[in-house]
């Protein structure tokens, strides 16, 4: 079956870099596209970003844009979020999962808290 | 990139019928047949329930059923059971190819 398995999180001080990766199996990688969702605690969902299923294509929110990156290696069945100058209010945590126009499979996530 | 707007709370009595709305703009749920629709149980990962307004992927209960008029969608599950009792998201493709949430909805089984 389909799993998704987040890594990469942790505890960051304000203005630091973290990156996290997703490394997927049991779906056909390099024909997804892929999204990046976060939920800070307690809160809701919020979309972070997607890279379509060649890396050709990639779009985020307004809130990181400029701050972090999404790439893939389709070789390593891998996504990746790399996230730079990183604010109190990025802390939640961080979901992969399939899709362009939904999300279909997702991770268990990783936690990124970060303090000042 | 505002938020699609669902009512914080909804409840209804087992074996009752209960609907969600999600509300957005002719930018994003009015433009596009890209709503889904999402449920997330306390500590656990939200899982898809509707694509494409109406959809349910396989093994969905065919109690979940989602539609849309203009700019707003809706979710309504029938015969609620205990089990239903969750946080419920709807989703949308934009004109920006950005996609958004709603804020979420708490369905409480009474």
């Amino acid at each position: 079956q389909v799993q998704l398995v987040e890594s990469g999180g942790g505890v960051v001080q304000t203005g630091m870099s973290l990156r996290l990766s997703c490394a997927a199996s049991g779906l056909t990688f390099s024909n997804y596209g892929m999204h990046w969702v976060r939920q800070a605690p307690g809160k809701g969902l919020e979309w972070v970003a997607v890279i379509s299923f060649d890396g050709s294509k990639k779009y985020f929110a307004d809130s990181v844009k400029g701050r972090f990156t999404i790439s893939r290696d389709n070789s390593k069945n891998t996504l990746y979020l790399q996230m730079n100058s990183l604010r109190a209010e990025d802390t939640a945590l961080y979901y992969c999962a399939s899709g362009w126009y939904l999300f279909d499979y997702w991770g268990q996530g990783t936690l990124v808290t970060v303090s000042s | 990139q505002s938020a699609l707007t669902q009512p914080a709370s909804v409840s209804g009595s087992p074996g009752q019928s209960i609907t969600i709305s999600c509300t957005g703009t002719s930018s994003d749920v009015g433009g596009y047949k890209y709503v889904s629709w999402y449920q997330q149980h306390p500590g656990k990962v939200p899982k898809l329930i509707i694509y494409e307004v109406s959809y349910r992927p396989s093994g969905v209960s065919n109690r979940f059923s989602g539609s849309k008029s203009g700019n707003t969608a809706s979710l309504t599950i029938s015969g609620l059971q205990a089990e239903d009792e969750a946080d419920y998201y709807c989703s949308s493709y934009t004109s920006s190819s950005t996609l958004v949430f709603g804020g979420g909805t708490k369905l409480t089984v009474l």
